[in-house]
């Protein structure tokens, strides 16, 4: 089974920390995703990879950063966190790019809170 | 992008069978028909995705109108390990180089009594 794993469930840190999340898939897959969840507005796109050193932005990008250094890993980085970026934020894997009947799987998520 | 509409919530008993609607009026030829779940502090779980014909899997199937404004999930025997949040989300054929992401609307809320 495909297993997509995020670095920690529950995050705390203070408005202006650098925060790292980290996501690493293990099925060789060439997409990784990046949203956030939150009450009311669903899952929103907040960048996505098709291959290594490869992003593009989705559909709110503002005051997120990625790295894409390894093929199996994505890393989501708040340069400077602040309160309104208190989330769920899930990390997910597709296998080819550009293709409408990929499948996506979904980490566990990440709860972050920004104090 | 071409959008869903779907209940906000249903609710079904267990072990009966359970069918979620979902319309989709302004779906282009080449959009696929892609059903997520979430359980209650999971991610989301990829269960069924289908272009033009019926399909069926070991979660579920899916049933897609002749003209394909509409489709409708499937569950045979509802249990309550069943009980999340059923999102319907249309995929276009060939995304190009645009995103690849998923849109997720607010989906449907499925209650399973015992």
């Amino acid at each position: 089974d495909v297993k997509v794993t995020q670095s920690s469930r529950y995050l705390v840190k203070r408005t202006g920390e650098k925060v790292f999340l980290e996501c690493v898939q293990d099925m060789d897959h060439e997409n990784m995703f990046w949203y956030r969840q939150d009450p009311g507005l669903g899952l929103r796109l907040i960048y996505f990879s098709y291959d290594v050193k490869m992003k593009e932005k989705g559909d709110i990008p503002e005051g997120y950063s990625v790295s894409r250094e390894k093929k199996e890993r994505f890393s989501l980085i708040l340069e400077s966190a602040s309160t309104n970026q208190t989330s769920m934020y899930l990390c997910a894997s597709s296998l080819f790019y550009g293709r409408g009947d990929n499948e996506q799987f979904f980490g566990p998520g990440t709860r972050l809170t920004v104090l | 992008d071409a959008k869903t509409t779907q209940p906000n919530s249903m609710e079904s008993n267990e072990e009966e069978p359970v069918h979620l609607p979902c319309n989709h009026s302004t779906i282009s030829g080449t959009d696929y028909i892609h059903w997520y779940r979430q359980l209650p502090s999971q991610g989301p779980e990829y269960v069924i995705h289908g272009l033009t014909s019926n399909v069926n899997n070991r979660m579920a199937s899916l049933a897609i109108a002749e003209d394909r404004k509409s489709s409708t999930l499937i569950l045979h025997r509802a249990t309550l390990r069943d009980a999340a949040v059923y999102y319907c989300i249309l995929s276009p054929k060939d995304s190009g180089g645009g995103a690849d992401g998923l849109t997720f609307g607010k989906g449907t809320h499925l209650i399973i009594q015992p």
